[in-house]
């Protein structure tokens, strides 16, 4: 069973706060991707990778940034949070163009 | 770009009741197109996909035929139960590519 693993699980910051989310896969996936979900919207892809070193820009890319050190790790960065941020952020890995993404449990994120 | 639509935010039925919510996408060639299930709590969970025009997915009783001419990826289930209440997500992967686009998400209730 394909695992995605997501810390913290709940974070409260404050508006210019700086706030890292951090997404391990153990699959040995070469695809990864970070998404918020806010009602009405659905999923929304911020960035995604597929590979070490390698980061793609997604939809609603402003005000984050991304990084991926390893095969396991990507790291989503906000460096100056605001309360438009305020949303329950999603990682997924995924092993091919055709294959099915596998999900974190999310990370529930409030700035205040 | 590519995009998914899915015109139903929620659909209330009662169990045994047939379900079809609709999915209809905008994207060239031959995407891969995916229908995934989120129970609350949870990340979503991948349900099936297609990769071809008049391939028929299916999982847990739902399924779906990719209609090319229509643009149209629509799942149903012919007698729903009370634990299939969740929201239901369609996406595609688009052709020669690694990113995943989401529609906004059905939310199916179902009263016993």
């Amino acid at each position: 069973e394909a695992a995605v693993t997501q810390s913290p699980r709940n974070k409260v910051t404050v508006t210019g706060g700086n706030v890292t989310l951090s997404c391990r896969q153990t699959n040995s996936h070469n695809y990864m991707y970070w998404y918020r979900q806010d009602t009405g919207h659905g999923l929304r892809l911020i960035h995604y990778s597929y590979g070490a070193g390698n980061l793609q820009i997604g939809d609603v890319p402003d005000g984050y940034k991304a990084t991926r050190t390893t095969q396991e790790d990507f790291f989503l960065l906000l460096e100056l949070a605001s309360p438009s941020q305020t949303s329950l952020y999603f990682c997924a890995s995924r092993g091919g163009d055709y294959a099915e993404q596998f999900f974190g449990p999310g990370t529930r994120l409030t700035v205040l | 770009g590519d995009s998914v639509t899915q015109t139903e935010g929620q659909v209330a039925l009662s169990e045994e009741d047939f379900l079809t919510i609709h999915c209809n996408y905008s994207a060239s060639g031959y995407p891969a197109l995916f229908w995934y299930v989120q129970y609350p709590g949870e990340g979503p969970q991948f349900l099936f996909r297609a990769s071809r025009d008049k391939e028929k997915g299916s999982s847990r009783g739902f399924e779906a035929t990719y209609n090319k001419e229509a643009t149209s990826f629509h799942l149903q289930k012919a007698s729903v139960q009370e634990s299939d209440s969740a929201v239901y997500y369609c996406a595609l992967s688009g052709t020669g590519g690694y990113k995943v686009v989401f529609g906004s998400g059905t939310r199916l209730l179902v009263s016993p």
